[in-house]
C-alpha cells in the first residue's frame, strides 16, 4: 500500500503570494494533520481534519486554511506569504480523529519563500 | 499547555559508543510518547512508541522507556553506527486533543566512523 503522499515536493514562491500544498492519506485513512517545521525546530501543529471537519487547530494566523475533501484529502492553503513562512510542511493521516491510532507521515513539502 | 524539551540539542560520538537521549514534557496526561527519526531535509520516520501504560519499547539496537509521572523519557542506542546519524524527535501526544502531537526540537546526532 502507498504511504502519505505531498505535492509538490518543493516550490519557491515570493512574498504576498499564495500557495496551495496537496496531501494524500493512506487509504482507509479518514483523518489528516498538517504541521509546520522551520529549519532546526521541532514540527509545530498546524490543522487536523477527521470527515471533512476541522477537528484541532495550533496557534497559526488566520492566512493558514485547510479543507478535506470527500476522498479524504487534504489542502493547505497559506495567503499573503510571508519570509517567515519557509518551511517543511509536513501531512499525517491516521484511521480515525482520535488519540488511539498512530500517525503516519508524508515526506513534506519544502516551501521557500522569497 | 504542554512543552516538550529534548536534551541534548545535538551530540556527537564514536561509532560503537551507547547514548542516551533525553526527553522531558511538562504535562502528564498524555495518551503515548512517540520517538521519530529524521535525516536532513526528510520527512519523519517513526521508531518507537509507547503508550501511556507501558515503562518501555525495544527494536533492535534502540530502546525507549517512559515515566509518565516526572514526565520524562529517554531513548536508548546501543552501539551506535554512522548510519544512525540523524536528528531524533521526541513527540506526546496528549489524552484530549486527538491526533495532535506535540514535538521537541529534537536531537541532531552525529556518530563518527
Amino acid at each position: 500500500d502507498a504511504g502519505v503522499t505531498q505535492s509538490p515536493t518543493h516550490l519557491i514562491k515570493t512574498r504576498g503570494q499564495h500557495v496551495t500544498l496537496r496531501c494524500s492519506p493512506i487509504s482507509g485513512h479518514k483523518s489528516v494533520s498538517w504541521y509546520q517545521q522551520v529549519l532546526g525546530q521541532g514540527p509545530q501543529f498546524i490543522f487536523q481534519y477527521y470527515e471533512k471537519e476541522e477537528r484541532g487547530r495550533g496557534n497559526f494566523p488566520d492566512r493558514f486554511s485547510a479543507r478535506q475533501f470527500p476522498n479524504y484529502s487534504s489542502e493547505l492553503n497559506v495567503n499573503a506569504l510571508l519570509l517567515g513562512d519557509s518551511a517543511l510542511y509536513l501531512c499525517a493521516s491516521s484511521p480515525t480523529g482520535g488519540p488511539i491510532h498512530e500517525q503516519y507521515f508524508g515526506p513534506g513539502t519544502r516551501l521557500t519563500v522569497t | 499547555k504542554q512543552e516538550v524539551t529534548q536534551i541534548p540539542a545535538a551530540l556527537s560520538v564514536p561509532e560503537g559508543e551507547n547514548l542516551v537521549l533525553n526527553c522531558s514534557f511538562t504535562d502528564s496526561a498524555i495518551y503515548n510518547l512517540q520517538w521519530f527519526r529524521q535525516d536532513p531535509g526528510k520527512g519523519l520516520t517513526s521508531l518507537l512508541l509507547i503508550q501511556s501504560s507501558q515503562r518501555e519499547q525495544t527494536s533492535g539496537r534502540l530502546n525507549a522507556s517512559l515515566d509518565k509521572s516526572s514526565g520524562r523519557s529517554t531513548l536508548y542506542i546501543a552501539a551506535s553506527q554512522p548510519g544512525d546519524s540523524a536528528t531524533y524527535l521526541c513527540a506526546v501526544k496528549e489524552e484530549t486533543s486527538g491526533s495532535r502531537l506535540t514535538f521537541g526540537e529534537g536531537t541532531q546526532l552525529t556518530v563518527n566512523p
